[in-house]
């Protein structure tokens, strides 16, 4: 059974900090994603990462994929009070191609404070 | 970019009706498309594949019978819930993959879900 560990599971920081949230997986997996989500709102997809090494980078959030650790790191830089939200990430179940359910780590519940 | 859309966004219903949530791709076209749920403060929780043309896919411990998934065309899913009861009470959410389309590939696109409430 594929399980996905995020951590921490609450984080509450300053704005201007940086910070790191941490995605564990525990089997093999060819997709990696994150999301966040706004309370009361749906997910929206922030990056998908796709293969070992991959770093991606929008703003002040930047991700990356270490496959053989089975890790995943969401980076904040500098953070500003709209990043606040819940982030997940997200395993695809399924290797070798075709879209798959997700599994999804519990969330990081992020508040940003001025 | 890909838009999912769902209909209703909210429903109030009595308990033991059946409520019929709609899942659409309005402007790609899905084979697959994934139907979760997500307790308050939880996180979201895999319950079928829908499949266009063939029957859904169901994970362990759904209830196939209560949740009843219809993938008519290529661009709508739709999820009944079937007597509801309160404990069905949910958030439920829906995406869609674009697969194999150039600089997106692989990405799920979820609705903007479906908060149901169960008297």
């Amino acid at each position: 059974e594929l399980k996905v560990e995020q951590n921490p599971l609450f984080l509450s920081m300053q704005e201007g900090k940086n910070y790191t949230i941490y995605c564990n997986y525990s089997t093999t997996s060819d997709r990696l994603y994150w999301y966040r989500q706004d309370p009361g709102k749906s997910l929206e997809s922030l990056f998908v990462l796709l293969s070992n090494g991959a770093v991606k980078q929008e703003g002040r959030l930047m991700a990356s994929l270490d496959t053989k650790a089975r890790l995943s790191t969401l980076h904040i830089t500098a953070a500003v009070h709209d990043l606040s939200a819940t982030y997940f990430c997200a395993v695809d179940r399924y290797s070798g191609g075709g879209a798959d359910g997700l599994t999804f780590g519990k969330g990081t519940h992020l508040i940003i404070q001025p | 970019g890909a838009v999912v859309s769902q209909h209703p966004s909210r429903v109030i219903c009595k308990s033991g009706t059946s409520v019929k949530i709609e899942c659409r791709s309005l402007d790609f076209q899905a084979t697959t498309m994934f139907w979760y749920r997500q307790f308050p403060k939880k996180s979201l929780m895999l319950m079928a594949t829908s499949n266009e043309g063939s029957k859904a896919t169901y994970e362990q411990g759904v209830e196939k019978d209560k949740f009843l998934i219809n993938h008519a065309s290529l661009t709508l899913s739709t999820l009944t819930v079937t007597s509801a009861h309160p404990e069905d009470s949910s958030f439920y959410i829906c995406s869609a993959s674009l697969s194999g389309l150039a600089g997106d590939w692989e990405t799920q696109y979820f609705g903007p879900g479906t908060r149901l409430l169960v008297l």
